[in-house]
């Protein structure tokens, strides 16, 4: 299996610009997270799917982000408007039900906000 | 309340000397253990888990691990290190087969000394 899968791995944009982020998780997993890591904060869950459905989204900052999973398959992470304090590694990781619930990362999304 | 606590922000040791990460942990139900390596750039990769038996785990690369109860401690060791240790390792505690509930510790850089 080829892992989780985010694109792009590197992102520079404008504050005031919309982020979208990307993640393919392990084909059978039905859970999928989104994690933010900062030097400050560590790393932090910010939502997370189970069968393609939020289940909890108390993690997100703000408004500002927004989280899609249209199929078993994929899913976004949004910023809009992106603002420098946003500037971060994201993470998406999947799991399996029928595993231990050990999660499967990828190799992160860094975000720089100018 | 749960939380995990990796005591050593940053640790420094020779090459071919031996390491032990601290990690310890509260938690109110039977504990599900894991270290995860971050690499530079890289996303986190299972070392090795504990929920029940023996309570010496190995795990990839090296590493094994020991559950102490009585001390509420899941330490990370390796007899030997090698330069390609030189990562951030991450101590994370959670319920089995439930990925959404694991807790992260804040993390223990470590580096190799020639």
């Amino acid at each position: 299996d080829a892992g989780v899968i985010q694109s792009p791995r590197h992102e520079v944009t404008e504050m005031g610009q919309e982020v979208t982020l990307r993640c393919k998780p392990i084909s059978g997993h039905d859970y999928l997270f989104w994690y933010r890591q900062t030097m400050m904060r560590g790393l932090e869950l910010l939502i997370y799917f189970n069968n393609n459905v939020p289940i909890d989204d108390s993690g997100m900052p703000e408004d500002r982000f927004s989280a899609k999973m249209p199929n078993a398959s994929f899913s976004t992470l949004k910023i809009q408007p992106s603002e420098p304090r946003d500037s971060a590694v994201y993470f998406c990781a999947s799991s399996a039900t029928s595993g231990s619930g050990e999660l499967f990362f990828g190799e992160g999304s860094r975000l720089t906000v100018l | 309340a749960q939380s995990v606590t990796q005591p050593d922000i940053h640790i420094t040791v020779s090459e071919g000397a031996s390491l032990e990460l601290r990690c310890n942990y509260s938690y109110g139900a039977t504990p599900y253990l894991f270290w995860y390596v971050q690499s530079p750039g890289q996303g986190l990769q299972l070392l090795l888990k504990y929920f029940s038996g023996d309570t010496l785990v190995q795990g990839i690369k090296g590493f094994e691990a020991e559950f102490k109860r009585s001390q509420s401690s899941f330490n990370l060791r390796k007899p030997s290190v090698h330069w390609s240790d030189a990562a951030e390792y991450f101590c994370a505690v959670g319920p089995y087969s439930s990925a959404s509930k694991i807790i992260f510790g804040s993390g223990t850089r470590l580096s190799i000394r020639p």
